[in-house]
């Protein structure tokens, strides 16, 4: 079993469609859950960032995390043509330089 | 600010060349920098990290005398694919971390490298 498990997609939705993105992993020492956006040929960019079990929310992400059943998950709501991309999710045990593991990423497109 | 920049964006080379992919921290001083593969439709794998002023650590199966990685500057760590062969191609993105970016690594553009 990988560490981190994430369904490639890829995944379809009309605009205006809340999105649904999920990780799974199995290493219960990982504490510090990102999720990253990445078009097409560009290095990811972080667009959340949670420490350990709980929701975040910026904008139309909100991120959650629930560590007893080793589970992620971003939602994108009022989702844009511009929000198609792969999305990738990351995790790490400890802070700073300890290394992150990804997902394979889901490749998310965005119909209008 | 934590922009981090990568040279060449795309190098198509000959098998047995050896290319140089640059990454650079243009807004803050790196102390920690990570070079990472992607193949198609696969996730980043990580292949070292190098702290500057030290030698990289190369994770399991990545060939430290094949990838030699150069941090000698606060800002600019280096990537030399020697004697590249045709499954080199993949796409190479580095990160970089330092005390002006809290906890986070900031990506570069990624590198394609082509292998012919």
């Amino acid at each position: 079993q990988k560490e981190v498990e994430q369904d490639p997609g890829p995944l379809s939705v009309p605009e205006g469609a809340i999105v649904s993105l999920n990780c799974t992993y199995s290493n219960s020492a990982f504490q510090y859950f990102m999720w990253y956006r990445q078009y097409s040929r560009k290095g990811p960019e972080l667009l959340m960032y949670t420490y350990s079990s709980g929701n975040k929310e910026d904008g139309r992400f909100t991120a959650q995390v629930d560590k007893s059943s080793k589970y992620i998950s971003l939602f994108i709501r009022d989702s844009q043509p511009s929000d198609s991309a792969t999305y990738l999710c990351a995790m790490r045990r400890n802070s700073g330089n300890t290394p992150l593991v990804f997902g394979k990423g889901t490749r998310l497109s965005v119909i209008a | 600010g934590a922009v981090v920049s990568q040279h060449p964006s795309r190098v198509i080379c000959k098998s047995g060349t050896s290319v140089k992919i640059e990454c650079r921290s243009l807004d803050f001083q790196a102390t920690t920098m990570f070079w990472y593969r992607q193949f198609p439709k696969q996730s980043l794998m990580l292949m070292a990290t190098s702290n500057e002023g030290s030698k990289a650590t190369y994770e399991q199966g990545v060939e430290k005398d094949k990838f030699l990685i150069n941090h000698a500057s606060l800002t600019l760590s280096t990537l030399t694919v020697t004697s590249a062969h045709p499954e080199d191609s993949s796409f190479y993105i580095c990160s970089a971390r330092g005390p002006g970016t809290g906890d986070e690594q900031f990506f570069g553009p990624g590198t394609r490298l082509t292998v012919l």
